[in-house]
């Protein structure tokens, strides 16, 4: 079973447009975290956000925000005015206690279009 | 600010040669990690590293693969005999601590791996 979900495997917008990467995660730990992390066509990783399951508050940075929900497992990304340097491929990522991996998602990739 | 370095950031082999991989973790990090990327797809965990041995593997990391942390400052990925299916982007990953106290993972920027 799949422990993080990302079902939209590709997403095209149009520049400005408000777009929300959607991720569902699977686990019995009551204690865990959750990333998400941009890969740019160059191919590294960028760190974005990291959370944690104590806190369920809402985070904006920028035109970047998060929302958390243990009710439905979900931890969703919406970019607010998307632009052409939003492109890249998103992961949402899973890390439990007591383990030191992370589980990936399969990522959405985002086309923002002039 | 600290990240984690990666050398090379491509390399080209032939089928059936070994290659290494090398990774410089954040210098006061205690976990490493090694991730395994195949175009277009998702990023699978390897293997885990802890105290100078292997803390966790997935099923991915068989017999050819090994891990190594040389001389305290290096950590490296080696494949024995290399396949087509290696040819994928191998990330490096170090963390401070592990479990539920700060488990931040900071990733480096990979070794795009293509085997010929």
């Amino acid at each position: 079973a799949q422990k993080v979900t990302q079902a939209q495997t590709e997403i095209s917008v149009v520049e400005k447009e408000d777009v929300t990467l959607d991720c569902v995660y699977e686990t019995r730990d009551t204690t865990y975290y959750l990333f998400w992390y941009k890969q740019p066509p160059s191919g590294e990783l960028v760190f974005l956000i990291r959370r944690n399951s104590f806190d369920e508050q809402n985070e904006i940075s920028g035109r970047y925000s998060w929302n958390f929900q243990k009710s439905t497992s979900s931890f969703n990304f919406t970019i607010t005015a998307s632009q052409v340097v939003d492109s890249a491929v998103y992961f949402c990522a899973l890390s439990e206690r007591g383990f030191n991996k992370f589980y990936f998602g399969s990522g959405t990739k985002l086309n923002v279009k002039p | 600010e600290p990240e984690v370095t990666q050398t090379p950031s491509h390399q080209v082999t032939q089928m059936g040669q070994e290659v290494i991989l090398r990774c410089v973790p954040i210098s006061n990090h205690l976990y490493f990690y090694w991730y395994r990327q195949i175009l277009g797809q998702k990023v699978e965990f390897l293997v885990s590293f802890y105290n100078n041995e292997i803390s966790e593997k997935s099923e991915i990391f068989d017999d050819q693969f090994s891990v190594e942390r040389p001389d305290g400052s290096n950590f490296t990925l080696k494949i024995r005999s290399t396949k087509l299916e290696d040819s994928a982007m191998y990330f490096c990953a170090s963390s401070l601590l592990s479990g539920a106290l700060n488990n931040e993972q900071f990733f480096g920027p990979g070794t795009r791996l293509t085997v010929l």
